[in-house]
């Protein structure tokens, strides 16, 4: 089973960008698959962010977006807001199987 | 509206088993397929396993294999998710799941 691995704390200024990547063990992230990101909040259900590498749902902001960078699956946070500080995690498949990272705590400070 | 309802928080002692249900509402529920995640206290999400309510497919965890059960009423529009051998290290918040609606989480706590 891969382990998929994310930066484990990101602190970024408010109004900055920051990027969120999504690595796995056992090769290149493709859009095969199929990331997805979620944040989480203390004491909150997981909130969707993107599916599909880059797709968006109807409740992601604007300055959220998901891309494939240098072989890993990544997050862009623009013009960050100081409710964007949480945690956030990635979603791989490798087949049938799910694996989820181990998340970034993003400070804005 | 979607919606998932889960069953309330189970409290077992080691070895024993829990099943926690998640009830479907505002959506064909044979079309999406529900996953099954869990979150120890402090810690972050783990994928447990999932299930195709269409045929009732399902694939799970390396680490779950053998040890939890997922199935589906499909009249009831409800899922479960069966655990045996729990651990302490069971303890942790269980969420169904179709990846973009959440179920508010079932508690289990595994003590003696």
């Amino acid at each position: 089973q891969a382990v998929v691995t994310q930066e484990p704390s990101l602190t970024v200024s408010p109004g900055g960008t920051v990027t969120l990547t999504c690595a796995s063990d056992i090769g290149a992230v493709t859009g095969g698959n199929s990331p997805n990101w979620f944040l989480q909040k203390p004491g909150q259900v997981p909130k969707p962010l993107i599916f599909s590498t880059t797709k968006k749902y109807s409740w992601t902001p604007a300055r959220v977006s998901g891309s494939l960078l240098g072989g890993k699956a990544a997050l862009t946070l623009s013009g960050v807001q100081p409710e964007d500080e949480a945690d956030y995690y990635c979603l791989l498949y490798f087949g049938d199987v799910v694996v989820f990272g181990g998340g970034t705590k993003l400070t804005v400070l | 509206q979607v919606q998932l309802a889960q069953s309330g928080a189970e409290v077992k002692k080691p070895g024993a088993s829990v099943k926690v249900s998640c009830r479907a509402s505002g959506y064909n529920s044979i079309k999406y397929y529900i996953y099954w995640v869990r979150q120890a206290p402090g810690q972050g999400l783990e994928w447990v396993g999932r299930i195709n309510p269409s045929g009732g497919g399902t694939s799970y965890a390396r680490q779950f294999q053998g040890r939890v059960t997922l199935t589906t009423d499909t009249s009831a529009r409800t899922f479960y998710m069966d655990m045996n051998r729990l651990t302490p290290d069971d303890t942790a918040i269980y969420y169904c799941t179709r990846l973009d609606f959440w179920g508010q989480g079932s508690p289990v706590t595994v003590s003696s």
